[in-house]
């Protein structure tokens, strides 16, 4: 089994590119997560899911649009990016009776 | 609002030397909490959690940590450092009225000097 597995790794962006940072699970997990680090702040959430079809904001959310077609899948997409969204994104999944989240590698994006 | 906080952002310890760090939370009910460990340049990995029952709770690598209630704290410790616990640790309630979401500290530092 992968387990959590996003791409892509690192990515670079101009100001006003859009692109799809992709999280894709096996655990058959109903719940996913997009979190993001930055210095000094730990880890924010920015949207989550709580299956198929249902998503929900977290702390962060602006500037960032997801959807949940399957349980396997649960992209994270940005339509205009900003500076301010250079950060290390996670995806994170985990069980309904258990909030032991699994978390993803990570993506780094740097946005010039 | 529930938060968490790790008062010490960076931390140096010697190599066999022990260690512990602080967690502290607001939360208006029981918590569940984790710490979770990062070496650099990679994803997060459970250490232990608290759902409910014995207040120690023992992990893996060596750590454990403790719940009190009546300080809201979840700190961390273990007995003997190595060298290759050098990595960023972070605490987290997570918040079963909603779904199991985690609020995150914002993480120590671990520096492990021979």
């Amino acid at each position: 089994n992968a387990g959590v597995t996003q791409t892509p790794k690192f990515q670079v962006l101009k100001t006003g590119q859009s692109m799809t940072l992709q999280c894709a699970q096996d655990m058959n997990h109903e719940y996913m997560s997009w979190y993001r680090q930055d210095p000094g702040m730990g880890l924010r959430l920015i949207h989550y899911s709580v299956g198929a079809g249902i998503t929900d904001q977290g702390e962060v959310p602006n500037g960032y649009n997801v959807s949940r077609s399957t349980t396997e899948d649960f992209p994270l997409r940005l339509l205009s990016a900003a500076p301010s969204q250079t950060s290390v994104y996670f995806c994170a999944t985990h069980e309904g009776s258990s909030y032991e989240q699994y978390f993803g590698p990570g993506t780094r994006l740097t946005v010039t | 609002a529930q938060s968490v906080t790790q008062p010490d952002i960076h931390i140096t310890v010697s190599e066999g030397a022990s260690l512990e760090l602080r967690c502290n939370y607001s939360y208006g009910a029981t918590p569940y909490l984790f710490w979770y460990v990062q070496s650099p340049g990679q994803g997060l990995q459970l250490l232990l959690k608290y759902f409910s029952g014995d207040t120690l709770v023992q992990g893996i690598k060596g750590f454990e940590a403790e719940f009190k209630r009546s300080q809201s704290s979840f700190n961390l410790r273990k007995p003997s450092v190595h060298w290759s616990d050098a990595a960023e640790y972070f605490c987290a309630v997570g918040l079963y009225n909603q779904g199991g979401k985690l609020i995150f500290g914002q993480g120590t530092e671990l520096s492990v000097k021979p």
